[in-house]
């Protein structure tokens, strides 16, 4: 069955510090993938997405991703966390937009 | 261009009340999506709409009933609201049904159903 793992649901960093969220999926064969961030309050806003090509992404607000193949895995990167970036961090994948399935999220805390 | 919109931006019911919740897009898309976010669970699609007219059903559809009168326009209607149905309801819309076209969100409906 298709699903998506977010394995984190809480991760908290010091300002300044690097980040790495965690996404792992079962599908056939490669999806379109993506990170998606949700402020407290708004909709989701789209950072990101892969479908092919290099397997390095760049998104907006600094981040990026790198999507390994062997480890079904397309995990989202900062160098350097604002505590603008405080908020929740969904991973989604799928073929079409009316199939597509998210992450259960993850919530970053940014500490001063 | 104000993207999507979502009206109310919150709402209690008692169980068993009806409740419309309106999604309007400026962004001239055909296709238009209406999720609900449960803690623990990420998004879920309830319904989806390929243009005017049109719909067809999500992922998690019972309970729930929709309308596209109008392009801009997606309807997600409860008519015998549930406890279950307590969630973050998002509309969003794209300019195509493939993976590859992004979904613009709003900013979401919370419902209380007591």
């Amino acid at each position: 069955a298709q699903s998506v793992t977010q394995p984190d649901i809480h991760i908290t960093v010091s300002e300044g510090a690097s980040l790495e969220l965690r996404c792992n999926y079962s599908y056939g064969a490669t999806p379109y993938l993506f990170w998606y961030v949700q402020s407290p309050g708004q909709g989701l806003q789209l950072l990101l997405k892969y479908f092919s090509g290099d397997t390095l992404v760049q998104g907006i607000k600094g981040f990026e991703a790198e999507f390994k193949r062997s480890q079904s895995s397309f995990n989202l990167r900062k160098p350097s966390v604002h505590w603008s970036d405080a908020a929740e961090y969904f991973c989604a994948v799928g073929y079409n937009n009316n199939d597509m399935r998210f992450g259960a999220g993850t919530r970053l805390t940014v500490k001063p | 261009n104000a993207g999507v919109t979502q009206t109310p931006k919150f709402r209690v019911l008692k169980t068993g009340q009806s409740m419309t919740l309106l999604c309007a897009q400026d962004m001239n898309h055909e296709y238009m999506y209406w999720y609900r976010q449960d803690p623990g669970m990420g998004l879920r699609l309830i319904h989806y709409s390929v243009g005017e007219g049109t719909t067809a059903k999500g992922e998690v559809p019972d309970g729930y009933n929709v309308s596209r009168l109008k392009k801009q326009n997606f309807l997600l209607g409860l008519e015998s609201a549930a406890p279950s149905q307590t969630s973050v309801y998002f509309c969003a819309s794209s300019r195509d049904l493939t993976g590859g076209e992004t979904q613009y969100f709003g900013p979401g409906t919370r419902l209380l159903v007591l």
